[in-house]
């Protein structure tokens, strides 16, 4: 149990274009899921916490406008990366947890984005 | 601000040999630490949960320890396989959002054949 699934794992886009990465919980109901994003050797960052049918909490630095989060259900989380930069080419990963307490996540597989 | 360091970066050892990869964090009011296991361009899988009320946590060739007031964790993994080879992570929750789980580097290991 407690399995959280991402779609793409990988894809490529030119700069200017959107991208939309989804996060799935598929065998339980995730009221939040939370959107981290990855640079080489690096630790995972958190960008923004998805309320399933409320807006998302942006951290500090994270660009709403730039990174549009939608969670209309409780088993999926969509983060788009809209006008997309090569810049903003990294690993995203989503987590989310089985018993709603923040210090038990289980993260997706990862979408790694290359913006050209 | 909680910060977690861990120590070393990289580690290559050959296959067989017990080893320990360290974790350490500035803050000790935590209310749990978690080791994970990252394989190349992969998310992230979860090993060992430990509580701020517990010592260590075993599972298969794996014990993390905990010791809350030093601010320290140390994962142990015995007889080494090369499929052990991957970077595992320590994070610590510190409470509140998710904003309260704070991440290492991670430590990027190499079983050697």
């Amino acid at each position: 149990g407690a399995v959280v699934s991402q779609h793409p794992s990988w894809v490529i886009c030119k700069s200017g274009t959107s991208v939309k990465i989804e996060c799935r919980s598929l065998d339980f109901q995730a009221t939040t899921m939370f959107w981290y994003r990855q640079f080489p050797k690096q630790s995972l960052m958190l960008m923004a916490t998805s309320n399933e049918g409320s807006k998302a909490t942006y951290e500090q630095g994270v660009e709403k406008d730039k990174f549009l989060i939608n969670h209309a259900s409780l088993t999926l989380s969509t983060l788009t990366v809209t006008s997309a930069h090569p810049e903003d080419s990294s690993f995203y990963i989503c987590s989310a947890s089985l018993t709603g307490r923040i210090g038990e996540l289980f993260f997706g597989e990862g979408s790694r984005l290359t913006v050209l | 601000k909680q910060e977690v360091t861990q120590i070393p970066a990289a580690l290559s050892v050959p296959e067989g040999e017990n080893l320990v990869l360290n974790c350490s964090f500035t803050d000790s009011a935590i209310y749990n630490l978690q080791w994970f296991r990252q394989d190349p361009g992969k998310g992230l899988t979860s090993l060992l949960l430990i509580q701020s009320s517990q010592r260590e946590q075993t599972s298969g060739r794996l014990n993390a320890s905990l010791d809350k007031s030093s601010g320290r964790s140390t994962l142990y993994i015995a007889a080494s396989q090369p499929g052990d080879s991957a970077t595992y992570l320590c994070a610590v929750w510190s409470g509140g959002g998710a904003d309260g789980l704070t991440f290492g580097k991670g430590t990027h290991l190499i079983i050697q054949p």
